[in-house]
């Protein structure tokens, strides 16, 4: 079936330091790609989201960026501090009468000082 | 502040005995989701409602149930729980105003089975 999935399990990043989290999907009928945070003990906590038609979307201090031709999903995120570590989800979505999320592997973030 | 609250946060249970977990929302949302995460896993969708109507995934067992008696509550009913539905259970929500779009999530009830 479709799937969403991520290359490496655990990332470790020195604070100060810029993280790239990356995804691979195959479900080219996907509206929208959104990663997730979630923190221990916690629910996922949105981040940023980009429309298919797409292929950058910045925040503050994320940014994602998406190629559709290879099917890649990455979140970056500019100077990582030790509030970063979390568990990162990408996740794409299909739209309609109630949107549909389907979550790949997540990838687990560690910030070292 | 606006927010969707579940409890309890953790729930202990026996195997076989039937358990209910609960689900509140006072964002307005029309509709509502249960996922259930295992260790270390993505978070999977049992089912969701749109206003009254439920939708299951294909791939729910039937053990897992879902009422929905107004706008603000949802209940996840785990009529036999076995070793194997132990896990996290999360609740969102999301509204028309996003095109159904974001989804806000709870902070979940971990479920103990014994």
């Amino acid at each position: 079936g479709e799937n969403v999935g991520l290359h490496l399990p655990t990332l470790s990043v020195q604070e100060g330091d810029n993280s790239i989290i990356n995804c691979a999907y195959s479900n080219s009928a996907s509206d929208y790609f959104i990663w997730y945070k979630q923190e221990s003990g916690k629910g996922p906590q949105f981040i940023i989201d980009i429309r298919s038609n797409m292929d950058k979307r910045q925040g503050q201090r994320v940014t994602v960026l998406l190629n559709k031709t290879v099917k890649h999903l990455s979140l970056q995120i500019a100077a990582t501090q030790p509030g970063d570590s979390a568990v990162y989800f990408c996740a794409d979505l299909t739209t309609g009468t109630a949107s549909k999320l389907t979550f790949g592997t997540g990838t687990r973030l560690q910030v070292t000082l | 502040d606006a927010m969707v609250i579940q409890n309890p946060r953790y729930q202990v249970t026996q195997f076989g005995k039937p358990v209910t977990l609960s689900c509140s929302q006072t964002l307005n949302h029309n509709v509502m989701y249960w996922y259930q995460q295992k260790s270390s896993q993505a978070p999977k969708l049992l089912f969701h409602y749109y206003d009254k109507d439920f939708n299951n995934e294909a791939d729910t067992p039937d053990n897992f149930q879902s009422r929905r008696p107004n706008t603000s509550f949802c209940f996840l009913d785990i009529r036999s729980p076995g070793l194997g539905d132990a896990a996290m259970y999360l609740c969102a929500t999301s509204g028309m105003e996003n095109f159904g779009y974001e989804q806000y999530f709870g902070p979940g009830t971990r479920l103990t089975v014994t």
